[in-house]
Parts: structure tokens; sequence; C-alpha cells
């Protein structure tokens, strides 16, 4: 079946534009996540969702950053007035209800000139 | 606040060697420890997941270990093959939270031919 898609795969802006990253979960999924991954860095928790709700926002590193989930499905990563320090790949993870492994979409490619 | 380390950063060996990835995490207080893999511009795909309640889990060449008390974790790649090449991440999910990952930085790893 569909995995985790992610949209777009590439972008790049330019610094102080606003970006909006997309993350289209595996269908029944119930838990969704962003994690960053910067060049030479592990990989950083940013949100998680249950349904709509996001319960643990702690991982967000700014209030330029936000994130939203419609319908218990898609969810839209949006970065305001970007920095270069954002950029980095962006990854979507979704999992089910009473399942531990999170199944991971390909990222998206955030490049701030 | 937890923190997983993993040694190599990279490992070169030929074909058909035998190898150990290991990972190390600052607090035993963990729900479970996973195995991912990364392969260039792709994103993470999970290999094994272990209980903090299990020793091991197999999975055909590959054989993780999890000692909580040590705070460590290995896994093993028997008979490696160039297909095998790519960063290995180890994630840890703990600190209260039945879902939050904190990973490694990985093992680049690459098996010559």
């Amino acid at each position: 079946g569909a995995g985790v898609s992610q949209s777009p795969s590439n972008k790049v802006t330019e610094k102080g534009k606003d970006v909006e990253l997309r993350c289209d979960p595996i269908s029944g999924h119930t838990a969704l996540y962003w994690y960053r991954q910067s060049l030479g860095q592990g990989l950083e928790f940013l949100i998680y969702f249950q349904g709509n709700s996001a319960p643990d926002k702690s991982g967000l590193p700014s209030d330029r950053f936000s994130a939203e989930r419609t319908g218990g499905s898609v969810s839209t990563l949006t970065i305001q007035r970007t920095q270069q320090e954002d950029s980095a790949v962006y990854l979507c993870a979704s999992s089910r209800t009473g399942d531990e492994t999170q199944y991971f979409g390909p990222g998206t490619r955030l490049l701030v000139l | 606040k937890q923190e997983v380390t993993q040694i190599p950063a990279a490992l070169s060996v030929p074909e058909g060697e035998n190898l150990v990835l290991n990972c190390s995490f600052t607090d035993s207080a963990i729900y479970n420890l996973q195995w991912f893999r990364q392969d260039p511009g792709k994103g993470l795909t999970s290999l094994l997941l272990i209980q903090s309640s299990q020793r091991e889990q197999t999975s055909g060449r590959l054989n993780a270990s999890l000692d909580k008390s040590s705070g460590r974790s290995t896994l093993y790649i028997a008979a490696s093959q160039p297909g095998d090449s790519a960063t290995y991440l180890c994630a840890v999910k703990s600190g209260g939270s039945n879902y939050k990952l904190t990973f490694g930085k990985g093992t680049l790893l690459t098996v010559n031919p």
C-alpha cells in the first residue's frame, strides 16, 4: 500500500519568505510526527499529533514554526520568515494505534538562501 | 535529557564481513529502541524494534541487542553486502513520552564489493 508522502520533495526559498510543507500519512494512522534533520545533526523531534490535536509542540524551535492537521489526515508544517538556519530535511512519520513503529516519508529538503 | 550516541560515525568494510554498530543512551528508562536505515535522498526504514523488556531481536542477517541497564545497544550485520551500504540510525523512545523518538547521529556504512 501507499506509504507516507511528503511534498514538495525539494524547496528553495529566500530568507524572510514563508514556506509550507505537506505530509500525507498512511491511511488509518492516527499519530503523525514531524522531525528535522540538519546537516551534521541527528534527527530532532518537532511536533506530534494524535488525531487533529497536538499534545506536544515542545520541539518546535521558535514561534516562526507552526503545524496543523485536519481531518485526522494531512498535516502542514509552516515556517514563517525563514532563516538560513532553517535549511534542513523535514521528515514526517505516522503510526497506527497499538503499533510502536513509526513509518517515515522521504522528506522535504528545504534550502533557505 | 536523553542523549543517544552512535559509534563509529563511519565504517567501511569489504563485502562478506560481519560487523557491529554501537549505540549508547544516557537515560536507561526507555520504552523501546529502534534501528533504522536511511538511504541517500530517502526516508527512514525501520529495521528492528526492541521493547525495553527484551534483550534482542533478529531479522534475517540483522541482530539487535539491548542492555538497558548499561544504556547500550548493538546492531550486528552478518555477511555484509554492498546493498547494506546506508546510514544506520538508532533511536530510543523515553522520557515519559510514549511517542517521541530521540535519535543518534548515525553510522555511515560502506560495504565495498
